[in-house]
């Protein structure tokens, strides 16, 4: 999973409570980057940050959040605003964003609302 | 919402076959194109990727072909084994816009003994 930790691997919350999914790397990149995952779905942007301090909303960031304090460190937020947050969300990085160079993901977290 | 169509959804292939994933792209600044393949449960990790200065790329028994005119690549994988099995992605992106990756929707793969 090449130096992206997501914690925790599994994660179960009641509906309305907002919960916030943990994303590091230590590979120096600047671009990091929250995809959601459904079956047959693919995987959808939710936000990425290309910088520090500076994010930008994907195809589907309504109802998530995120900040980009530290270069390492891209937390993604999940309120009580999602309609379905039951999913497996991926974090990732790349040297820059843009996708010339290679995008690393981390081993993500499966996240359960009930 | 620029897309990559993947298909087939699902592939089963016997061992020591060809798999073959195709995917077919509509923006025509798209200038990188990798494939992912992913492990239930885990994260997907990059298998081989391709520029359009090339119309092929071979790295051990995976190839990508790549067809600009088209603007489809595909995937083979030769001598197919059972630890082949998982779900492959293709994607694209262009540098230039400097934009994200944008993924197909994966193909599901069995390779069969």
């Amino acid at each position: 999973d090449g130096g992206i930790t997501q914690s925790p691997k599994y994660l179960f919350r009641k509906e309305g409570q907002n919960v916030t999914l943990s994303c590091e790397q230590n590979l120096n990149h600047d671009a990091m980057y929250w995809y959601r995952q459904d079956p047959g779905q693919g995987l959808r942007l939710i936000y990425y940050s290309q910088i520090v301090n500076d994010f930008q909303k994907g195809d589907i960031a309504e109802g998530y959040s995120v900040s980009r304090e530290k270069k390492e460190s891209f937390p993604l937020t999940v309120t009580s605003a999602q309609k379905n947050p039951t999913a497996f969300y991926l974090c990732a990085s790349s040297t820059a964003s843009g996708g010339a160079y290679e995008q690393y993901f981390g081993p993500g977290t499966r996240l359960t609302v009930t | 919402q620029q897309q990559v169509k993947q298909s087939p959804q699902s592939l089963i292939v016997q061992k020591g076959g060809i798999s073959i994933i195709n995917c077919a792209y509509e923006n025509t600044a798209f200038d990188y194109f990798p494939w992912y393949q992913q492990f239930p449960g885990k994260g997907p990790a990059l298998l081989i990727a391709i520029r359009p200065d090339v119309s092929e790329k071979k790295e051990g028994r995976f190839t990508i072909s790549f067809n600009k005119s088209a603007k489809q690549f595909s995937l083979h994988i030769m001598d197919s084994q059972p630890g082949d099995s998982a779900t492959y992605f293709c994607a694209a992106s262009s540098n230039s816009g400097n934009t994200p990756l944008v993924f197909g929707k994966g193909t599901r793969l069995s390779v069969i003994a």
